[in-house]
């Protein structure tokens, strides 16, 4: 059974730091991508970011760019979000996502889509002072 | 970014009947839509991908269709258990973006 634990939200003050960690098994977790998508309480999906399943490939949303980064430890099936300068708006419940891919060969170019498979229950971060 | 757009935001809808929910997008995204499903206090759940195949273990009163710019997610019978927010997604461009979903209550 694909297993998602997502851990370290805590409240933490406007311009703290925080890192958050998911725990993968019950599947490859070396062969595939991984999102982290967030939600602010009584508010709608908000993707947040991407990471191939290399590492070498990483993508952010506009509202988190140059603030998160997103990495992982293929030897410990693990995932994390580094979050710096963070922001009353940044208060959301913060999910880990299995990504599942689609590939589109055009000439001599092999483009990849990548959507969300299995969620985790999520960890909450809140910013506040 | 491309901005996803559902209509309506709330779906009043009997048990047994039909639901029909939509959902923009504000340039092409060729195929590359996601559905998926929200009951309170839990995760989502992934329906439809590729704009009309169900994801493993989703019964099949759930289609999806569309492609490019319009999209439908249609539930042909609700179940008690249907009663939700649906989500659609666009994977096609970076970054990728959800609408901001449609709540399927019961009349």
């Amino acid at each position: 059974e694909v297993q998602l634990v997502e851990s370290g939200g805590v409240v933490v003050q406007p311009g703290g730091s925080l890192r958050l960690s998911c725990a993968a098994s019950g599947f490859n977790f070396d062969d595939l991508a991984m999102h982290w998508v967030r939600q602010a309480p009584g508010k709608g999906l908000e993707w947040v970011s991407l990471i191939t399943w290399d590492g070498v490939n990483t993508y952010y949303a506009d509202s988190v760019k140059g603030r998160f980064t997103i990495s992982r430890d293929n030897s410990k099936d693990s995932l994390y979000l580094q979050m710096n300068s963070l922001r009353a708006e940044d208060t959301a419940l913060y999910y880990c996502v299995k990504s599942l891919t689609t590939v589109r060969l055009s000439g001599t170019v092999y483009y990849y889509y990548y959507y969300m498979d299995v969620w985790g229950k999520g960890t909450t971060v809140t910013v506040s002072s | 970014e491309i901005v996803m757009t559902q209509s309506p935001a709330t779906l009043s809808v009997s048990p047994g009947e039909r639901a029909t929910l939509s959902c923009r997008a504000s340039q092409s995204v060729s195929s590359n839509l996601a559905w998926y499903q929200q009951t309170p206090g839990q995760a989502p759940r992934l329906l439809i991908y590729g704009a009309s195949t169900r994801a493993t273990g989703i019964p099949a009163r759930f289609s999806g269709s569309g492609s490019g710019t319009e999209f439908t997610l249609t539930i042909s019978s609700l179940q008690s258990e249907d009663f939700a927010v649906y989500y659609c997604q666009q994977y096609n461009n970076w970054p990728q973006t959800f609408g901001q979903g449609t709540k399927v209550e019961i009349k």
